[in-house]
């Protein structure tokens, strides 16, 4: 499976944007950039996911590098419920499962 | 709400107890999973159902036995486990691989303990 690098924690002060990196330096073709996130005390949940370019919702945005071998999830104004475990993900279009790896914690400060 | 219900939320069992965990999803999924999250480790996948068809079994030891009558419900049957398999077990569901995207819904999972 390909593999990502992300920094094992982050801070961040509330209402400021936050970006967190992932490096994918293996990424395949077929392989798209999903990020989760996981909140103590609950399952991991879907935040964004993209191919080649940039994609925006409600949540966040996410960067993809011209390359594709890195991307930065931005939060533009961070919450103190954005305090979590975020999780870059390499996902083979072709296959049902998803491996995650030990993510981001993410510390909002107040 | 993320339309993936797991029971019970806390378990306790003895080692040489039987239970078994229960997942439903409301969501018309097509695909479903186990994963265990251990303290400080990532979630590690177990299992993965698609149309009730198992596809992955993860060198899962057998006295972890998943079930998966419709797409709707998937069991995990636990017998003879042991304090190392304490843990947080979650399910999640989605459309599958042919999917864009195939995103995963995850329920909030069953704190088990093992004594």
């Amino acid at each position: 499976d390909a593999k990502t690098t992300q920094p094992n924690s982050m801070e961040s002060n509330e209402e400021e944007p936050v970006h967190l990196p992932c490096n994918h330096s293996t990424i395949s073709g077929t392989d798209y950039i999903h990020w989760y996130r996981q909140l103590p005390s609950q399952g991991p949940e879907y935040v964004i996911h993209g191919l080649t370019s940039n994609v925006n919702n409600r949540m966040a945005s996410l960067a993809i590098a011209e390359d594709r071998k890195s991307s930065t999830l931005i939060l533009h104004r961070a919450t103190l419920r954005d305090a979590a475990v975020y999780y870059c993900i390499l996902r083979d279009y072709r296959d049902d499962k998803i491996i995650f790896g030990k993510g981001t914690r993410l510390h909002i400060l107040p | 709400e993320t339309g993936v219900t797991q029971t019970p939320r806390h378990l306790v069992m003895g080692m040489t107890n039987k239970k078994s965990l229960k997942c439903e999803q409301h969501l018309g999924h097509n695909a479903m999973y186990w994963y265990k999250q251990s303290a400080k480790k990532p979630l590690e996948l177990m299992f993965v159902y698609n149309f009730k068809e198992q596809t992955e079994n993860n060198s899962v030891p057998s006295r972890f036995s998943p079930e998966c009558p419709n797409s709707s419900h998937l069991f995990l049957h636990l017998h003879t486990l042991q304090p190392e398999d304490s843990a947080l077990y979650l399910c999640a569901s989605s459309q599958g691989a042919q999917a864009e995207g195939n995103i995963q819904y995850f329920g909030a999972g069953t704190r088990l303990s093992v004594l």
